[in-house]
């Protein structure tokens, strides 16, 4: 079974940091692509950001760049997104996902980042 | 990037049927037959309902199809019941310097 357990979320000021985490399970971590995606209070989803499965190609939403960083170990079967200079903007629940196939798209249950001061 | 434009809400009464559309551009669901629909209930996580425009996971309903005319995609339910009422995202590959858009979400009440 499929299973993405994601970690890491919390309460932040403005201006901080955070390192989210994503548990990987049930699959070949290390043959797909993996995704962040998150959603505000009451809003939709946004997509964050991508990586292939070699970290080789690396995707972000303009609403990131620059401060956002996608990474995972393979070796540990693990996705990670280190966030700095977090906005108010940026509460949400971040989702990791992976698209296994076509038709398999798995998601996390999500953790809540909260930037407040 | 801009989201792909979907309607706020939608309804329909029980045994009707209706279509929720999703509006891009030439890059993104115009341009690629990579569009993909999720439904989401309060509190949870997206569930894929169509892939590929008009695709259907296997275990998802048929009452639910996807097609595609130019830069818009629509999803169709039809024979409405009370627990299709949820919030319904389109999603579609980009060919801009990100990879995947969201349409900003459809709120499907069941009247």
């Amino acid at each position: 079974e499929v299973q993405l357990v994601e970690s890491g979320g919390g309460l932040v000021k403005p201006g901080g940091s955070l390192r989210l985490s994503c548990a990987a399970s049930g699959f070949t971590f290390s043959s797909y692509s993996m995704n962040w995606v998150r959603q505000a209070p009451g809003k939709g989803l946004e997509w964050v950001s991508s990586i292939s499965s070699s970290s080789s190609y690396i995707y972000y939403a303009d609403s990131v760049k620059g401060r956002f960083t996608i990474s995972r170990d393979n070796a540990k079967n693990s996705l990670y997104l280190q966030m700095n200079s977090l906005r108010a903007e940026d509460t949400a629940v971040y989702y990791c996902a992976c698209r296994i196939a076509a038709a398999e798209v798995y998601w996390g249950q999500g953790t809540l980042v909260t930037v407040s001061s | 990037q801009s989201a792909l434009t979907q309607p706020a809400s939608v309804s329909g009464s029980p045994g009707q049927s209706i279509t929720i559309s999703c509006t891009g551009t030439s890059s993104d669901v115009g341009g690629y037959n990579y569009v993909s629909w999720y439904q989401q209930h309060p509190g949870k996580a997206p569930k894929l309902m169509i892939y590929d425009v008009s695709n259907r996971p296997s275990g998802v309903s048929n009452r639910f199809s996807g097609s595609k005319s130019g830069n818009t995609a629509s999803l169709t339910i039809s024979g409405l019941q009370a627990e299709d009422e949820a919030d319904y995202y389109c999603s579609s590959y980009t060919s801009s310097s990100t990879l995947e858009v969201f349409g900003g979400g459809t709120k499907l009440t069941v009247l």
